[in-house]
């Protein structure tokens, strides 16, 4: 069965900070990734998706995230964070169905 | 373009009351699914649907009921609330349930059972 792991419940970085939130992906074969923002009482906004091909994928807000089949992670990145990237990301594996993670509080210090 | 519409954006019910989360996507979409949200916990999947007819339990199904008789709506049914079932409930859809297209999402009920 699938399942998805982000490792850190909270994480706070400073503004203009670099930012790596985890995820770690079980499936037996090549899952489809994706990694969702939800701003405080909103729904989820799609901010970038791994189907195939170059491991690196870039989104939007400046985000990107790399798959590593080895690692069987899915690891998103922002070089330079702003204030208002302050959110909850979630992590979300399909094969079948769309099972998410617990999810990664960020928090941003000016 | 109203894309996933949820009704109501809150409800509060007393427990052993019975109601149903409405949900109805306008993109022609074959895959739709309910979630819940709660602190710590993530989106944990209800149940879902891989087109009109076809439906299937999620992570926790327990206490929930779903149809689906037409491509557009995917109700919710609770059938005895119970506090434990307080929560906030998203509807999403995708084009397909294999992966290749993305979830969109309703904007949410907050439901209490008192």
């Amino acid at each position: 069965a699938q399942s998805v792991t982000q490792p850190d419940i909270h994480i706070t970085v400073s503004e203009g900070a670099s930012l790596e939130l985890r995820c770690n992906y079980s499936y037996g074969a090549t899952p489809y990734l994706f990694w969702y923002v939800q701003s405080p009482g909103q729904g989820l906004q799609l901010l970038l998706k791994y189907f195939s091909g170059d491991t690196l994928v870039q989104g939007i807000k400046g985000f990107e995230a790399e798959f590593k089949r080895s690692q069987s992670s899915f690891n998103l990145r922002k070089p330079s964070v702003h204030w208002s990237d302050a959110a909850e990301y979630f992590c979300a594996v399909v094969a079948y169905k769309y099972i998410f993670g617990t999810g990664t509080r960020l928090k941003v210090l000016a | 373009n109203a894309g996933v519409t949820q009704t109501p954006k809150f409800q509060v019910l007393k427990t052993g009351q019975s109601m149903t989360l409405q949900c109805a996507q306008d993109m022609n979409h074959e895959y739709m699914s309910w979630y819940r949200q709660d602190p710590g916990m993530g989106l944990r999947l209800i149940h879902y649907s891989v087109g009109a007819g076809i439906t299937d339990q999620g992570e926790v199904p327990n206490g929930y009921n779903v149809s689906r008789s037409t491509t557009e709506d995917f109700p919710l049914r609770l059938l005895s609330a119970a506090p434990s079932q307080t929560s906030v409930y998203f509807c999403a859809s995708s084009r397909g349930g294999q992966g290749d297209s993305p979830l969109h999402f309703g904007n949410g009920t907050r439901l209490t059972v008192t």
